[in-house]
């Protein structure tokens, strides 16, 4: 079975301070994927990675940024956190079609 | 106008209920997915569709290209069905996934 692993099921962060949110893939998938969900709005893309040092933008990659450096890793970089930056983060994998293999998602509150 | 429309958005049964969860999308596409979100916030892909009908257990998906729809079914619904449904597609051969913004069921004893 696929695995893809989130590091945090839970964070709770102060405004300005630097987040990392890290996805392990046991798969060696080459396509990762980072979204948020809120409420109402669904999933949304974040950013994306083909291949280790690739990464592409989704639909809102404002405020964050990401880094692959090994082809099983994918971590979710918000630089300077803030409160609208409050939601449930999922990481997702695939090998050929765009990920329908996800983590089990981190809920993070920034305060 | 959002691309991936689900209805209905919120949906209460009785156990033992025959549950219909809709999709209707708007673009070309070359996949569907039917994924399966719980309150712990984990997604399981239940179903991959590009044409026809699948089934797996109590749940069977379907999908028509040509009227750009797709439904899926529970059987025999439990409590544990309880969970928020999502659509999925896939625009184009290369695209990556568009969301629907999910109906969440209660399956109630």
């Amino acid at each position: 079975d696929v695995k893809v692993t989130q590091s945090s099921r839970y964070l709770v962060k102060r405004t300005g301070e630097k987040v990392f949110l890290e996805c392990v893939q046991d798969m060696d998938h080459e396509n990762m994927f980072w979204y948020r969900q809120d409420p109402g709005l669904g999933l949304r893309l974040i950013y994306f990675s083909y291949d280790v040092k690739m990464k592409e933008k989704g639909d809102i990659p404002e405020g964050y940024s990401v880094s692959r450096e090994k082809k099983e890793r994918f971590s979710l970089i918000l630089e300077s956190a803030s409160t609208n930056q409050t939601s449930m983060y999922l990481c997702a994998s695939s090998f050929g079609a765009p990920g329908a293999f996800f983590g089990q998602g981190t809920r993070l509150t920034v305060v | 106008k959002n691309e991936v429309e689900q209805s209905p958005q919120n949906l209460t049964a009785q156990e033992g209920e025959f549950i219909t969860i809709n999709c209707s999308y708007s673009v070309g596409i070359s996949a569907l997915h039917w994924l399966q979100q719980h309150p712990g916030g984990g997604i399981v892909s239940l179903f991959m569709l590009s044409s026809g009908k699948k089934k797996h257990g109590r749940l069977i998906a379907t999908i028509n290209i040509q009227e750009k729809h797709s439904s899926l079914h529970i059987t025999a619904s439990h409590p544990r069905d309880s969970a928020v449904y999502i659509c999925a597609v896939r625009k184009g051969s290369q695209g990556n996934l568009i969301f629907g913004k999910g109906t969440k069921l209660s399956v109630k004893p």
